[in-house]
């Protein structure tokens, strides 16, 4: 069966430090991977998707990047963490536009 | 362009009444539909989509929305809530070209069941 992967579950970062969230996806190849951001009261936000190794698309500008070193990883960065960044961000995965799944997500506090 | 209306931040129920989510979409060619249940500091689960096949959409755990053209909308219904219904509730439309998923949620909709 296919699952995603997504850790650390939560983390606490000062402001200016680095950022490096993962996600894994298993039981599937060539899926199309995305990062979403959720703000406190607000809907999800397409950050990056993906539709293959090196292949990244940015929807926002931000001061996130993303990277897709492998088929089936996708993780997400940052150099200097801004207090905005803090919010809840989950990976995604779907093959050709199926129904999309979400990993269990990690929650971000910059401080 | 894509975009979806929850008309409802914030809806209150007793348990064992009928719930109503209401979403309306907008959409330049046929959409994807999709509501999401996300628990408490908890990632998304899907409850029910629709991809351009029977109107009406049966879900996970009772849960079941019509799509209707003529209105533009695709409210989310179940007989009678539970209180494990409790939960943030996401109408989502599907973008993009057609080998990627690309989302747009509503705002979300915080469904409280009272006993």
């Amino acid at each position: 069966s296919q699952t995603i992967h997504q850790w650390p579950a939560t983390l606490v970062q000062p402001v200016g430090s680095p950022l490096s969230l993962e996600c894994t996806v298993e039981g599937t190849s060539n899926p199309n991977l995305y990062w979403y951001r959720q703000a406190a009261g607000r809907g999800l936000q397409l950050l990056f998707y993906s539709v293959g190794i090196g292949q990244i698309s940015s929807e926002v500008p931000q001061n996130l990047s993303a990277s897709r070193p492998q088929d089936r990883q996708f993780i997400l960065s940052s150099k200097k963490l801004l207090l905005s960044d803090s919010g809840f961000y989950l990976c995604a995965f779907d093959r050709e536009g199926d129904t999309i799944y979400f990993g269990e997500g990690s929650w971000l506090t910059v401080v | 362009a894509q975009s979806v209306t929850q008309l409802d931040s914030h809806v209150s129920v007793s348990e064992g009444t009928p719930v109503l989510l209401r979403c309306n979409y907008s959409s330049s060619y046929s959409p994807s539909l999709f509501w999401y249940v996300q628990h408490p500091n908890k990632g998304l689960q899907l409850l029910l989509k629709y991809t351009s096949a029977a109107t009406l959409v049966k879900g996970i755990n009772g849960f079941e929305a019509e799509f209707k053209k003529s209105e533009t909308s695709f409210h989310l219904t179940k007989p009678s809530a539970h209180m494990s219904d409790a939960a943030e509730y996401f109408c989502v439309v599907s973008s993009g070209s057609s080998n990627t998923g690309k989302l747009i949620f509503g705002q979300g909709t915080t469904l409280q069941v009272k006993p």
